[in-house]
């Protein structure tokens, strides 16, 4: 089985300039989480979905960030505009209901703003 | 509210020596309980979890963990370290809307 894809592996873009990150689950999961990991504040849950509905977004550091799921094999997160310290690694995990909170991850999406 | 604390920022170990690491956690109930690793560059890979039963939890790559309710603890240890085991570690405790709340990580350096 593929595990949880997300591309691009890495980005550099300018500030001021929109970036969308993209994940595709696990075949069958239902939960899909998106993190973003940085040295000062670790790994943080920005927003997670259930079948597609956003659940919890309190995460999501500011209006400049969104996240949509339009369908059950594909999530975006979108941050418009950039700005340097949205420079992390961002990380998409998906989880099935009844398997205890278990969550697999993605490898991650590095972004660089400069 | 619920947290997880990772006490070693950094842990440096021989290759073929023990290794331990430490997690508490601060949950009401009975958490479900997890350690993560990460390689350089890479995702998070899950070693082992904890849900009941058995305090003892055995996990991929040699690892295991013990449950211990009266200290809040659930500690990853393994007998003899691999240069591989060179890692960032992270503890989570699942919460109760199937979110996982994790710990600052311990990065374990291995030495030859």
């Amino acid at each position: 089985d593929a595990g949880v894809i997300q591309s691009p592996r890495h980005e550099v873009t300018e500030m001021g300039q929109e970036v969308t990150l993209r994940c595709k689950p696990i075949s069958g999961h239902d939960y899909l989480f998106w993190y973003r990991q940085t040295m000062m504040r670790g790994l943080e849950l920005l927003i997670y979905f259930n079948n597609n509905v956003p659940i919890d977004d309190s995460g999501m550091p500011e209006d400049r960030f969104s996240a949509k799921m339009p369908n059950a094999s594909f999530s975006t997160l979108k941050i418009q505009p950039s700005e340097p310290r949205d420079s992390a690694v961002y990380f998409c995990a998906s989880s099935l209901r009844g398997r205890d909170h278990e969550q697999y991850f993605g490898p991650g999406t590095r972004l660089t703003v400069t | 509210a619920q947290s997880v604390t990772q006490p070693d920022i950094h842990i440096t170990v021989s290759e073929g020596a023990s290794l331990e690491l430490r997690c508490n956690y601060s949950y009401g109930a009975t958490p479900y309980l997890f350690w993560y690793v990460q390689s350089p560059g890479q995702g998070l890979q899950l070693l082992l979890k904890y849900f009941s039963g058995d305090t003892l939890v055995q996990g991929i790559k040699g690892f295991e963990a013990e449950f211990k309710r009266s200290q809040s603890s659930f500690n990853l240890r393994k007998p003899s370290v691999h240069w591989s085991d060179a890692a960032e570690y992270f503890c989570a405790v699942g919460l109760n809307d199937y979110k996982l709340s994790f710990g600052a990580g311990t990065t374990v350096t291995v030495r030859a």
